[in-house]
């Protein structure tokens, strides 16, 4: 398989701070990219994603950055907030569509 | 809001059985998806399903494991003969990939463990 990963398993902010949690992506042909937050005994929800002919996305809180040149993909979030403690995750879909990798997690923990 | 639902949401196996694990996609979506993630584990990719056959699966969706949409809604996960490393919590995921929408719905997974 394809190598996902991320930089920082673990990531601690006040509350009120913004978080940024990155992802390095090993395959050049990856065109399409997601996040995703996984809280205790849940599946994992959607949060924002990218296609590879943009560099940056914005959402409700959560902007995604993309950086082809070194393949890494970061999720900043604004504001965070306590129901933001989570674990995220970053995905990628290769061009040949429809299989999708995932990464080891970040756990983020926001300190009240 | 619509969701996609699993059962059972713990299943417990003897090793060598068989296992089927159960699905109900959002009703207007297309693609339908499986995943697993071993405790601690990051989520793996199984296999992708569209108009009734297998779209892409990776290399751990092997021989013992078969996917099928037996009626409009159900999507199913069976296990042929289950092993011990086959203990994980396993994720069925839907989504309309129509008009740019890509986002994948995941379901509240079922925790399997074999014994």
């Amino acid at each position: 398989g394809e190598s996902v990963g991320l930089h920082l398993p673990t990531l601690s902010v006040q509350e009120g701070d913004n978080s940024i949690i990155n992802c390095a992506y090993s395959n050049s042909a990856s065109d399409y990219f997601i996040w995703y937050k996984q809280e205790s005994g849940k599946g994992p929800q959607f949060i924002i994603d990218i296609r590879s002919n943009m560099d940056k996305r914005q959402g409700q809180r959560v902007t995604v950055l993309l950086n082809k040149t070194v393949k890494h993909l970061s999720l900043q979030i604004a504001a965070t907030q306590p129901g933001d403690s989570a674990v995220y995750f970053c995905a990628e879909e290769q061009n040949t569509g429809n299989q999708f990798y995932f990464g080891t997690g970040t756990s983020l923990t926001v300190i009240p | 809001e619509p969701e996609v639902t699993q059962t059972p949401s713990h299943q417990v196996t003897q090793m060598g059985q068989e296992v089927i694990l159960r699905c109900v996609p959002i009703s207007n979506h297309l693609y339908f998806y499986w995943y697993r993630q071993i405790l601690g584990q990051k989520v793996e990719f199984l296999v992708s399903f569209y108009n009734n056959e297998i779209s892409e699966k990776s290399e751990i969706f092997d021989d013992q494991f078969s996917v099928e949409r037996p009626d409009g809604s159900n999507f199913t996960l069976k296990i042929r003969s289950t092993k011990l490393e086959d203990s994980a919590m396993y994720f069925c995921a839907s989504s309309p990939r129509t008009g740019g929408n890509n986002e994948q719905f995941f379901g509240p997974g079922t925790r399997l463990t074999v014994l």
